[in-house]
């Protein structure tokens, strides 16, 4: 079955710190992989996707590029900044299946960042 | 941000009660899930929907029933409620085109005592 790996945490970094979280994935099909993040009181909120090999997902800073021979989806920010603490969240959907079934998540990472 | 409203925000309940939870959508879209988040475990997906009255079972869906008679509500009921069900629970939707992300709801935050 399908399945999503990333580390939990939570990991602490200083300001302006550069950022890696880890996400590897196993997939029957040929999956799309996203990165979600979840601010304290509220539902997850798509960050960013990739929909096949070598594709590379960015937004607000954040990079992520799907790497099929390591079958990994890490996450990449230069430079953080305190809003930017929060739950991230890897997730894969197989479109084997139709897409009907929903997603695939890990177990979060959370991320704290001090000023 | 998309249309999806949960109902209630917060409710506290007694063990062997029955409760249910709403998920209301105005995008019209096809798909509508029912994850639970817990520590430890991320999200876990209970149910799902993929049309009037056309549902199926995800990973946790001991305890747990479904209910869609309209495109828009997704109701996720607890028979007999448990300790083990008190957790966060998220509706989630999506558009038919592929790879469509999902869109979440803020969560219902329920307690079972």
């Amino acid at each position: 079955g399908n399945s999503v790996t990333q580390m939990e945490g939570p990991v602490t970094l200083s300001e302006e710190a550069f950022l890696t979280i880890n996400c590897t994935y196993t997939a029957t099909g040929y999956p799309s992989l996203f990165w979600y993040v979840q601010y304290p009181g509220e539902g997850l909120q798509l960050l960013l996707k990739a929909t096949k090999a070598d594709d590379k997902g960015s937004n607000k800073g954040f990079e992520a590029t799907y790497r099929k021979e390591t079958t990994s989806f890490h996450l990449e920010k230069g430079s953080v900044q305190v809003s930017d603490s929060a739950v991230y969240f890897c997730a894969l959907s197989d479109s084997s299946g139709g897409g009907a079934d929903g997603l695939t998540f890990g177990k979060g990472t959370h991320l704290i960042i001090q000023p | 941000d998309a249309g999806i409203t949960q109902s209630p925000r917060h409710k506290v309940t007694e063990t062997g009660t029955p409760v249910t939870l709403r998920c209301h959508q105005t995008e019209n879209h096809r798909y509508m899930y029912w994850y639970r988040q817990d520590p430890g475990h991320g999200l876990r997906l209970i149910h799902y929907s993929y049309g009037v009255k056309d549902t199926d079972k995800g990973e946790v869906s001991d305890g747990y029933s479904v209910s869609r008679s309209k495109t828009e509500d997704f109701l996720l009921t607890l028979e007999s409620a448990t300790s083990s069900q008190t957790s966060v629970y998220f509706c989630a939707i999506r558009g038919q085109t592929d790879n469509s992300p999902l869109h979440f709801g803020n969560g219902t935050r329920l307690t079972v005592t």
